[in-house]
């Protein structure tokens, strides 16, 4: 157990439609990543935030969006779905996220089917 | 902009050693990451370089050579339960890149009775 927890597990959800993926991360940590990870593009990282405040951008949709809160939980935001975007979705934390180097600790992620 | 190479699939006998061999072009470079991840699981961490050369955490061993953008994980005294994928990923030393890590494909090692 990392100590990072993820919301809901599973999600099954319909074209067109918005879901809202929810993540702790571990006490203590100030950064929070989001990943998405499918068959055939392996772990892509999407955005990190660092105390509140968007820190770095990957390869992120427009239609996608996160926010972290002042508590540190984090929502990745996941708009007018296609089934392209189904994927297991993975928050990770770290301690600080300023340039220097420490380990990322993944939550068990949020498994996402559009039908 | 990141690239990083790694077999897709290596097999090995229960006890015996496997070497799984990364190597990266990076426009910027921090340290590298090795994780483990179980089929449908979170990637856990496992180790990590940024000074060339050897670490050493119990069965498993990580190396670095930075000039040649290479690094390996060697996993000694194999079990069934190292059957596994594992994960090369670099993170990046800009400001834009915060503490991204870059993720390779993934190497499946099957472990064999």
């Amino acid at each position: 157990d990392s100590g990072v927890t993820q919301t809901p597990k599973h999600l099954i959800t319909a074209t067109g439609q918005r879901v809202t993926l929810r993540c702790s991360p571990r006490s203590g940590d100030l950064s929070v990543y989001w990943y998405q990870q499918s068959l055939d593009q392996g772990l892509q990282f999407l955005i990190q935030y660092y105390n509140g405040e968007e820190r770095a951008k990957g390869n992120i949709l427009e239609r996608f969006s996160a926010q972290q809160f002042p508590d540190l939980h984090s929502e990745l935001n996941l708009s007018s779905l296609e089934l392209g975007d189904s994927a297991l979705y993975f928050c990770a934390s770290s301690v600080e996220g300023l340039g220097g180097l420490n380990e990322q600790y993944f939550g068990p992620g949020t498994r996402l089917t559009v039908t | 902009g990141q690239n990083i190479d790694q077999p897709t699939e290596m097999t090995a006998t229960e006890g015996a050693i496997v070497q799984i061999n990364c190597t990266y072009q990076t426009s910027g470079f921090n340290g590298l990451f090795w994780y483990q991840q179980h089929a449908g699981e979170a990637p856990t961490f496992l180790s990590y370089n940024v000074l060339d050369g050897l670490e050493e955490k119990g069965r498993f061993s990580s190396f670095l050579s930075r000039s040649k953008g290479y690094s390996y994980l060697l996993l000694k005294e194999l079990q069934m339960k190292d059957s596994a994928s594992y994960l090369c990923a670099v993170s990046g030393s800009s400001k834009a890149a915060g503490n991204k890590l870059t993720f390779g494909g993934g190497t499946r090692v099957l472990v064999k009775p």
